[in-house]
């Protein structure tokens, strides 16, 4: 059964910093997409970055990084140069292929992360 | 273009009552999901459906909970005999139905149970 853990309920990092985000997965699929989305305060869920299982390098959108190590089975979200507005909520997530043109997107537990000025 | 829609925004009933939850996804998207957002927590899955179908029901709370796609198009979440563990945030995400494709998400529905 496929499974996403974040094992990081909070992180306070000084701004300017760069900051990374762990997440772990298992999946028995070899075809998977691998989420990462922002909540902040206001509730709206921001899709960040994508990474395909086959993808043979490291996703990257502006200030979004992920470091995928596939054989640890691992995604973990890297920001560099934190800003204040990057306080959120932040979660993992991911999406087998399947046997279905669709199928389930499970997410991660999230990890609360605070940026001090 | 026009995102995914939610409504209503917040919704405060009795227990007991029932009430339906309705989302319109993105014009296209044939993957459509509901998830269960409690204070602070992470997203619960509910149910999700490709087309008018739906795969996976399994993240359904209990039997008061049903779900409904019609057209390929709009959902409505019905709960029936609400109770006050039902209060939550109700969010509908759509998607291409690819698994590389990522969810758009709706404001959600703020539901709150007296």
């Amino acid at each position: 059964a496929q499974k996403i853990t974040q094992t990081q309920p909070g992180m306070f990092v000084q701004e300017k910093e760069a900051v990374t985000l762990d997440c772990t997965y298992d999946t028995s699929d070899p075809s998977y997409g691998l989420f990462w989305y922002k909540q902040p305060s206001s509730g709206e869920m921001i899709f960040l970055i994508y990474q395909g299982s086959y993808d043979q390098q490291n996703a990257t959108e502006g200030r979004y990084s992920l470091n995928f190590q596939k054989a640890r089975k691992s995604a973990n979200l890297v920001i560099s140069a934190s800003q204040l507005g990057d306080s959120a909520m932040y979660f993992c997530a991911m999406r087998e292929r399947g046997y279905s043109s669709a199928s389930k997107i499970i997410f991660g537990s999230g990890t609360r992360l605070s940026i001090r000025p | 273009g026009a995102g995914v829609s939610q409504s209503p925004s917040n919704k405060v009933t009795e227990k007991g009552k029932d009430v339906e939850l309705r989302c319109d996804p993105i014009s296209g998207h044939t993957a459509l999901y509901w998830y269960r957002q409690s204070l602070g927590q992470g997203l619960e899955f509910l149910i999700y459906f490709q087309g008018n179908s739906a795969p996976d029901k399994s993240g359904l709370p209990s039997d008061r909970f049903s779900a409904e796609r019609t057209g390929g198009s709009v959902s409505t979440l019905t709960i029936q005999r609400t109770q006050q563990e039902d209060s939550a945030v109700y969010l509908c995400a759509s998607s291409l139905a690819r698994y590389n494709q990522p969810q758009h998400f709706g404001d959600g529905t703020r539901l709150s149970i007296l």
